[in-house]
């Protein structure tokens, strides 16, 4: 079975330019997760999908942070402009559908903002 | 909000002790529990997944537990390795919601 796809894997841009990450989750998993790690600290979780739908955005910082699932499969983040802090590994993480199912994780994109 | 704390942030123990690691959830409702592994510049590694329903996993040299009523989880390694040396991630969320909120980590260095 294929696991979670990331790409890129690395990423440096300038400040106040964009850029986009994208996410290709393990086929049937409904749930997709979009984590920041900063270094040394725990991921947090910027939004999660059901499907194509929002469930849970309250973290994602509206105004330059932007995300999509295309038909409840693939999925895009996007950062419009990127700020210094925005330095971070970004995440794609899937789920199963029903209770207590398991969390499988991409490699994640290292993005450095200089 | 669910804050998740892990305890400690970091542990360096010789080859061969057995260790536990904790994990407080602020918000005891979980649905489910998930232990993971990270590498230096990898992604997260699923080590151990305890449903609500459980009490307990093991995979291993590796036991988690969770008690619901005071939020809290440990894992147990035994009989620690080199190559068990990694941060440690728990992650929970609440019943329903099947979200997934991250601990701080613990960093395990097991001396050869």
């Amino acid at each position: 079975e294929a696991g979670v796809a990331q790409s890129p894997r690395y990423k440096i841009i300038e400040k106040r330019q964009s850029v986009a990450f994208w996410c290709n989750p393990i086929s049937g998993h409904a749930t997709l997760y979009w984590y920041q790690q900063i270094l040394g600290q725990g991921p947090k979780l910027l939004i999660q999908f059901q499907n194509n739908g929002v469930v849970d955005d309250s973290q994602l910082p509206k105004d330059r942070f932007s995300a999509e699932r295309l038909k409840g499969v693939d999925s895009t983040l996007k950062i419009q402009p990127a700020k210094l802090e925005d330095s971070a590994v970004y995440l794609c993480a899937s789920r199963g559908q029903g209770a207590g199912t398991e969390a499988f994780f991409g490699q994640g994109t290292r993005l450095t903002v200089v | 909000k669910q804050e998740v704390t892990q305890i400690p942030a970091a542990l360096s123990v010789p080859e061969g002790e057995n260790l536990v690691l904790n994990c407080s959830f602020t918000d005891s409702a979980i649905y489910n529990l998930q232990w993971f592994r990270q590498d230096p510049g990898k992604g997260l590694t699923s080590l151990l997944l305890i449903q609500s329903s459980q009490r307990e996993q093991t995979s291993g040299r590796l036991n988690a537990s969770l008690d619901k009523s005071s939020g809290r989880s440990t894992l147990y390694i035994a009989a620690s390795q080199p190559g068990d040396s990694a941060t440690y991630l728990c992650a929970g969320g609440k019943t329903g919601a099947n979200n997934l909120f991250f601990g701080t980590g613990t960093r395990l260095t097991v001396i050869p």
